[in-house]
């Protein structure tokens, strides 16, 4: 069974500063990862989907990474903004099997501060 | 708009009633999600449909939830019986073949 983590939990940073947030999964046969974002009391916005031959994907200030040998992805997040405060989570879909279903994370709680 | 909808938004209900929530994706998707969140948590998997199919079910998931999806467009979740636990967000997501595109929720309160 995929398990998916994501570390730190939290995280509160003053604005300007580059960060990374990280994924880690168990089983590396995936077909595809999704980053999201959620504000509070919201749906989840797709940021970035990288595919199981691709190494990163970019959009903005935005930059994740996948490395499916050692079940891990990372996204960037460049000069950071208070407006990038929000939970951040990963799925991962599975590879094979005939499931579609994915493998969501618990999230990273960002707080960038003014 | 041609996001995914979700209806209603927030609704609260005494324990013991039913409730039906409905959902309307991207009309080009075939895939339809439902899943459920409480603080703290990932979004947790309860059902999912390709076209009118439903293909995949949680193992969790209580004989008193029930999900329909007719003629492979919108799609309702029902809960019978509804008791405090149930209190959640219950999201909806529509796919493609590769991404998931989400709906704002309907957060349900059980009193």
């Amino acid at each position: 069974k995929q398990e998916v983590t994501q570390i730190p939990a939290a995280l509160s940073v003053p604005e300007g500063e580059n960060l990374v947030l990280n994924c880690s999964f168990t089983d590396s046969a995936i077909y595809n990862l999704q980053w999201f974002r959620q504000d509070p009391g919201k749906g989840l916005t797709s940021l970035l989907l990288i595919q199981s031959s691709q190494r990163e994907q970019t959009s903005g200030r935005l930059n994740a990474s996948l490395d499916k040998s050692s079940g891990r992805s990372t996204l960037y997040i460049a000069a950071s903004q208070p407006g990038d405060s929000a939970t951040y989570l990963c799925a991962v879909r599975p590879l094979g099997g005939g499931s579609y279903i994915p493998t969501f994370g618990r999230g990273t709680s960002l707080i960038v501060h003014p | 708009d041609t996001g995914v909808s979700q209806d209603p938004r927030h609704k609260i209900t005494k324990r013991g009633q039913n409730v039906t929530f409905r959902c309307d994706p991207i009309s080009e998707h075939n895939r339809l999600y439902w899943y459920r969140q409480t603080l703290g948590q990932g979004p947790e998997f309860l059902t999912y449909f390709q076209n009118e199919a439903q293909l995949e079910k949680s193992r969790l998931l209580s004989d008193r939830f029930s999900a329909e999806r007719p003629k492979g467009s919108f799609s309702t979740l029902e809960i019978q019986r509804t008791e405090q636990g149930d209190s959640a967000m219950y999201l909806c997501a529509s796919s493609d073949r590769y991404e998931q595109y989400f709906g704002p929720g309907t957060r349900l309160t059980v009193t």
